[in-house]
């Protein structure tokens, strides 16, 4: 089963358009790509998700690299209410979904 | 359409007493999970189902039981519980392909004591 890697943390500054990375070089040809979001004091929620071309919806867009070896989670105008751990996962065989650390974002006022 | 139910929301127990966390969803969902997450950290699979009647084990099944008597339901059972326990579980569920993804509960807060 595909890993993903994700930086620990990163910090926006309010309004601005916030890109959060995660590496996914094991992913398989047939492998979905999401994103959930977890707010402070919440279970997870979904963000969006993908398989080979960009996505967009009411929340963000995601970016998926040619090579699907990477994407991106794009946040098109940082608010305050942003502020959360974002995970990117692969689907492990039988569509079981394993989280890793995440990546905390800060939105700077 | 409620969603995905978790009872109870906040329970105490002291070590060695079991009990059951109640898990529900009405979107007619094959797939459920287990998670718990611990303080500062990320969400750990504890066990998982399928289908009715179908369980398996995640990352962290010792000390857990779960069953799957119905599609709408999936409880997981604290054996006898002991401090290292002490976490946030989610229950969440999905339809079965990977285009799909989860719904998650809004969680119950175990503390053993």
């Amino acid at each position: 089963d595909a890993k993903t890697t994700q930086p620990n943390s990163m910090e926006s500054n309010e309004e601005e358009p916030v890109h959060l990375p995660c590496n996914h070089s094991t992913i398989s040809g047939t492998d979905y790509i999401h994103w959930y979001r977890q707010l402070p004091s919440q279970g997870p929620e979904y963000v969006i998700h993908g398989l080979t071309s960009n996505v967009n919806n009411r929340m963000a867009s995601l970016a998926i690299a040619e090579d699907r070896k990477s994407s991106t989670l794009i946040l098109h105008r940082a608010t305050l209410r942003d502020a959360a751990v974002y995970y990117c996962i692969l689907p492990h065989t039988g569509n079981q979904f394993y989280f890793g650390t995440g990546t905390s974002l800060t939105v700077i006022p | 359409n409620a969603g995905v139910t978790q009872t109870p929301k906040f329970q105490v127990l002291k070590t060695g007493q079991s009990m059951t966390l109640q898990c529900a969803q009405d979107m007619n969902h094959e797939y459920m999970s287990w998670y718990r997450q611990d303080p500062g950290m990320g969400l750990r699979l504890i066990h998982y189902s399928v289908g009715a009647g179908i369980t398996d084990q995640g990352e962290v099944p010792n000390g857990y039981n779960v069953s799957r008597s119905t599609t709408e339901d999936f409880p997981l059972r604290l054996l006898s519980a002991a401090p290292s326990q002490t976490s946030v579980y989610f229950c969440a569920s999905s339809y079965s392909t990977g285009d799909y993804g989860y719904t998650f509960g809004s969680g119950t807060r175990l503390t053993v004591v």
